[in-house]
């Protein structure tokens, strides 16, 4: 089973700020990997696809990148809304979640 | 635009069943591949299932001989049959099309005597 760890498990930051999320798999991964958006009472948001790709309807603020087993999520200028936790999630072998990293104020 | 409903959740006694469905519009649930995701009560989100246009079906480890996943096409359903509850199985439940860019709002299964 691959296992995802993410980190930091909690992002302290001010609106305006860049946010740096890492999930890094315990093995490879290809690119098969996606980054959701999920907030208290709401269905979670698909934000990226394939490593890279953002999701239809998503800010350009949000990008994706990195391959194989490291993975980074990069949220150039945080707005009030995207204070929330986001997971990533493998799609190469089964639909793993990590646990998760909250980004707060 | 795509819809998709959770129902059947509640209260449930461990050792118990419960069936969960998820009512999808504005998509032909047939030519998708579609899951179900969890989260427990302070936790993060887990993958439960997950069912082929064809029918073939995948489990996690957790639910694999407890839990069935369905589709009833023709009404554009899909189900899943939670049998041997157990307190762990707590959370909420969500629907999500296979491609996980559309999903319910969730519904609550609590397990408890």
């Amino acid at each position: 089973e691959i296992v995802l760890t993410q980190s930091p498990a909690t992002l302290s930051l001010s609106p305006g700020e860049r946010a740096i999320l890492s999930c890094r798999a315990s093995q490879s991964v290809s690119n098969s990997l996606a980054w959701y958006q999920h907030k208290p009472g709401q269905a979670p948001s698909l934000l990226i696809y394939d490593a890279s790709n953002r999701a239809t309807g998503i800010p350009a603020r949000f990008s994706g990148s990195g391959s194989g087993t490291d993975f980074t999520l990069t949220i150039s200028s945080l707005e009030p809304e995207d204070f929330a936790v986001y997971y990533c999630q493998q799609r190469s072998q089964g639909f793993t979640f990590g646990p998760g990293t909250k980004v707060d104020v | 635009e795509v819809q998709l409903v959770e129902s059947g959740g509640g209260l449930i006694q461990p050792g118990g069943s419960l069936r969960l469905s998820c009512a999808a519009s504005g998509f032909t649930l047939s030519s998708n591949f579609m899951s179900w995701v969890r989260q427990a009560p302070g936790k993060g989100l887990e993958w439960v299932s997950l069912t082929y246009t064809r029918g073939n079906t995948l489990y996690a480890d957790s639910v694999k001989g407890r839990f069935t996943i369905s589709r009833d096409n023709s009404k554009n359903t899909m189900h899943l049959q939670m049998n041997s509850l157990r307190a762990e199985d707590t959370a909420v439940y969500y629907c999500a099309t296979g491609s996980f860019d559309h999903w319910g709002q969730g519904t609550l299964v609590s397990v408890s005597s």
